[in-house]
């Protein structure tokens, strides 16, 4: 198993442009989050998914889209990249079945670092 | 809300103990914790539910005292691979919440040989 893998792991972007980082997870897992890191700081909840079809926004939306066709992938949109969105993007998986405390567990993808110019 | 982490960084010598705490001010279901080293992704340590209970993962243990909100993250006798930022992350009131955790901000550990 692969685990959750990312694409790309870097990017520099400029004002204005637009992209799609991509997140692959091959184990299943029914819930699926995108974080992001600013330097020096902890992990902030963009979107989360929790099934295939089904998203929600998190804690800091703004900017960025999701979209969730199948269990395994659920990549991020970011339209017109702003300087603020400079930061290192993780993408998160769990199973989510119930019957034990295991199932609460995230697993990381490597991250991308995105830079906006 | 976010949780608040203290202490912001703490260095150690190998075979030396530290606490790290995690507080929030809202009512927590779970507080779990994961370690990040410089340019990786973050690991998954332990959960914690509501009920007082302590866990262990090695020589790094934690508790969880849902009456304060708060739980602290132990590392006794600390190896050179304790080093990282370690990172509670909260779910809020009575339900698992879609697993939408909060992060504090991180804990700086350093340890020296």
């Amino acid at each position: 198993n692969a685990g959750v893998t990312q694409t790309p792991k870097f990017r520099i972007l400029k004002i204005g442009q637009s992209m799609t980082l991509q997140c692959t997870q091959d184990m299943n897992h029914n819930y699926m989050y995108w974080y992001r890191q600013d330097p020096g700081m902890g992990l902030k909840l963009i979107y989360y998914s929790v099934g295939a079809g089904i998203t929600d926004k998190g804690e800091v939306p703004n900017g960025y889209n999701v979209s969730r066709s199948t269990t395994e992938d659920f990549p991020l949109r970011l339209e017109l990249a702003a300087p603020s969105q400079t930061s290192v993007y993780f993408c998160a998986s769990r199973s989510g079945l119930a019957g034990g405390m295991s199932y609460n567990e995230q697993f990381f993808g490597p991250g991308t670092r995105l830079t906006v110019l | 809300q976010q949780p608040v982490q203290s202490p912001q960084a703490v260095i150690l010598r190998e075979g030396e103990d530290a606490v790290i705490n995690c507080s929030s001010s809202k009512a927590l279901y779970s507080v779990h914790w994961y370690r990040q080293k410089h340019g990786e992704a973050p690991v998954f340590l332990m959960i914690l539910l509501k009920g007082g209970e302590q866990k262990g993962h090695d020589k790094i243990s934690a508790s969880f005292n849902e009456k304060k909100q708060q739980s602290s993250l132990y590392l006794t006798a600390s190896q050179l691979s304790y080093s990282g930022t370690y990172f509670c992350g909260t779910l809020e009131g009575t339900t698992d919440s879609w697993g939408k955790l909060q992060f504090g901000a991180g804990t700086q550990v350093v340890v020296t040989p």
